[in-house]
């Protein structure tokens, strides 16, 4: 299976300010997704990425909250932007590898 | 739409001892899959397990094994000789074939396993 790193681990911002965070995979892979996980909550799909195409957004998720780059086959990154305390979670990248997900280990961002 | 519902918010068993976590899904698609994943408290998730819908044969994994009732919509797993290592937040979730691959989750089953 992939091995994904995500950077930062953890952060904590303040309210209105942007963090981008990186998703980078050991291997070149067509499609990569951008999960968020609420305090307790269960995982919510933001977008997919793939590469050379614009992301693809769910459903009360949009572009300019969520702003999402995928430059190569290997690389993304999903920025929040204009951060408020309900930002506060675990957002996590996750590859398709034939028709299975791994995921990689999550950025916990606090929002205050 | 796809739905998963996990019906045990928590569960508890002691160390050797097997469980049961379960897991009801709603779809109309025929060609799906269905997955079991955990995330312990390094919050890193991991997969436990996949299902094929088209495969009647029960998955296992080592003591990890699921019973799938298509018919029913239901995907249970069976955890054997539970571990301590096995304490986590458990996920069923659902994916379409051909649909983006986009991975729908169930609430979680908070499992903890007792010395």
């Amino acid at each position: 299976s992939a091995v994904i790193s995500q950077k930062p681990s953890r952060d904590i911002c303040q309210r209105g300010t942007s963090l981008t965070i990186q998703c980078q995979v050991d291997s070149q892979v067509t499609m990569m997704f951008w999960y968020r996980q609420q305090p307790g909550q269960s995982l919510t799909l933001i977008a997919t990425a793939n590469q050379g195409s614009e992301a693809t957004y769910e459903s009360g998720f949009v572009i300019d909250k969520f702003p999402i780059s995928r430059p190569n086959l290997t690389f993304s990154t999903l920025t929040v932007s204009n951060m408020s305390p309900e930002d506060s979670s675990i957002y996590l990248c996750s590859v398709q590898q034939g028709y299975e997900q791994y995921f990689g280990p999550g950025t916990r961002l606090t929002v205050t | 739409a796809q739905t998963v519902t996990q019906s045990q918010p928590e569960m508890s068993v002691q160390e050797a001892e097997t469980v049961t976590l379960s897991c009801t899904y709603d779809t109309s698609e025929s060609n799906y899959y269905l997955f079991w994943y955990k995330q312990p408290p390094s919050r890193q998730m991991i997969l436990v397990i996949r299902q094929e819908a088209y495969k009647q044969q029960n998955a296992t994994e080592n003591r990890f094994s699921v019973n799938f009732q298509k018919a029913a919509k239901s995907f249970s797993l069976k955890i054997s000789d539970s571990q301590l290592g096995d304490t986590a937040m458990y996920f069923c979730a659902f994916m379409v074939d051909n649909a983006g691959n986009m991975l729908t989750f169930g609430g979680g089953t908070r499992l903890m396993v007792k010395p």
